[in-house]
């Protein structure tokens, strides 16, 4: 069965800090992957997509790395700040017929002033 | 460039009613796609339209349903509403099969009372 695992579930770290949320996935014949952040009630922004032949991808404060062979995923976020609190999703693409991101359950990451 | 997007934005229904949520795709794009995001769930894959067929379905009851218009835009109707339907429905869509990645609406906020 194809999975997605984030840890950890939740992160509450102080303002500047440099931080590392994780995503794994079971099968790692992907198409490629997307990180999206959720703030509460709302859809889903994305941050950055990984293409399967990528091994990282960077949009200003943000680095995400992709490793197929091990099955996982990061997302760096560098200097964090109170608006980078949100739930950061992480999803697989496997394509084909299959067509629909599979996702992790989130991290919800909280940036204390 | 329209964002995905979603109408109405709430919607507030009684148990064994019928919902109608509508999405209209970001130009170009072919594919839609259904997300359900209950209260403290994940997002679960409700159902994948590209041009105007049903491609694959999640594991929902039939009374999940819905289509594909000429012009990409899509309608989820969920029929004999249950209180467990109350959550959060997002719409994506990609071109072809998600290979330049997907984009979310804000989402449509169901409440069955």
């Amino acid at each position: 069965k194809q999975e997605v695992t984030q840890i950890p579930a939740a992160l509450s770290v102080p303002e500047g800090e440099n931080l590392v949320l994780n995503c794994s996935f079971t099968d790692s014949a992907i198409y490629n992957l997307q990180w999206f952040r959720q703030d509460p009630g709302k859809g889903l922004t994305s941050l950055l997509l990984i293409q399967s032949s990528q091994r990282e991808q960077t949009s200003g404060r943000l680095n995400a790395s992709l490793d197929k062979s091990s099955g996982r995923s990061t997302l760096y976020i560098a200097a964090s700040q109170p608006g980078d609190s949100a739930t950061y999703l992480c999803a697989v693409n496997y394509g084909g017929s299959q067509g629909n991101l599979i996702f992790g359950k989130g991290t919800k990451l909280s940036v204390k002033p | 460039e329209a964002g995905v997007t979603q109408s109405p934005t709430h919607l507030i229904k009684t148990r064994g009613q019928q919902a109608t949520l509508r999405c209209s795709p970001i130009s170009g794009h072919t594919s839609v796609y259904w997300y359900q995001q209950a209260l403290g769930l994940g997002l679960q894959f409700l159902l994948w339209y590209d041009e105007g067929e049903e491609r694959n379905r999640g594991n929902f009851p039939p009374r999940f349903s819905g289509r594909q218009f000429p012009n990409y835009s899509s309608e989820l109707n969920v029929n004999a509403l249950e209180l467990e339907d109350s959550a959060l429905y997002l719409c994506a869509s990609s071109k072809g099969q998600g290979g330049y990645g997907y984009t979310f609406g804000s989402g449509t906020r169901l409440t069955v009372v």
